[in-house]
């Protein structure tokens, strides 16, 4: 499974725009790329996945280059409830028909200020 | 439909104890996994199972076991506990994306 790469923490206000990026330089052909969210005390959730382009659902979108090297999580007009961490992870898709083993990083931890 | 469940929420064992941490999903997944999540790190895969009856090793299976015992539920047992062991321990299902439980916060001293 490709390594993923991404800043260790970020600061940012309520109503900004949030872009937090992830090298995966290693990515293989099949991997796509998934973003999950973790509250404290919480179990991470599904954000959103994409393999090239643009993805785009109602909480985010994912932008992936050409070279898909990289990818970048957007989060529209943040709120103090998008204080989370955020991972990254490269790896078979979700619809792969069940099994796909995770390798999580130490992941983004966002911080939205009043 | 409750999701994933797991008990219990918080457990203190001493070095050397043995228990077992239960899982149950009601969605009907076929894979299921257990992770453990260390302060200020991410998760690390222990076991999965992709289908019932299948397990096999992730990341850090050492001083644990696992039983599919079902399709529902996916259990982890500490043979004998170690401080090492001390962490938050996550079950997740899925068939397309995984679906996380609330977790067990687990102390051994």
């Amino acid at each position: 499974l490709a390594k993923t790469t991404q800043p260790i923490s970020m600061d940012s206000y309520e109503g900004q725009e949030v872009n937090i990026t992830c090298s995966h330089n290693n990515i293989a052909t099949n991997d796509y790329i998934t973003w999950y969210q973790q509250f404290p005390s919480q179990g991470p959730r599904f954000i959103i996945q994409g393999y090239k382009t643009k993805v785009t659902n109602e909480v985010a979108s994912l932008f992936i280059p050409a070279d898909r090297k990289s990818s970048t999580l957007s989060l529209p007009r943040v709120s103090l409830s998008d204080t989370a961490v955020y991972y990254c992870l490269v790896g078979v898709s979700r619809f792969s028909g069940g099994y796909n083993k995770l390798i999580f990083g130490a992941g983004t931890r966002l911080a939205v200020h009043p | 439909n409750a999701g994933v469940t797991q008990t219990p929420k918080f457990q203190v064992l001493k070095t050397g104890q043995s228990m077992t941490l239960q899982c149950a999903q009601d969605m009907n997944h076929n894979s299921m996994y257990w992770y453990r999540q260390d302060p200020g790190m991410g998760l690390r895969l222990i076991y999965y199972s992709a289908s019932e009856g299948t397990t096999d090793k992730g990341e850090v299976p050492n001083g644990y076991n696992v039983s599919r015992l079902n399709k529902r539920e996916f259990s982890l047992r500490l043979e004998s506990a170690a401080p090492s062991q001390t962490s938050v321990y996550f079950c997740a299902s899925s068939d397309n994306e995984q679906f996380f439980g609330p977790g067990t916060r687990l102390t051994v001293l």
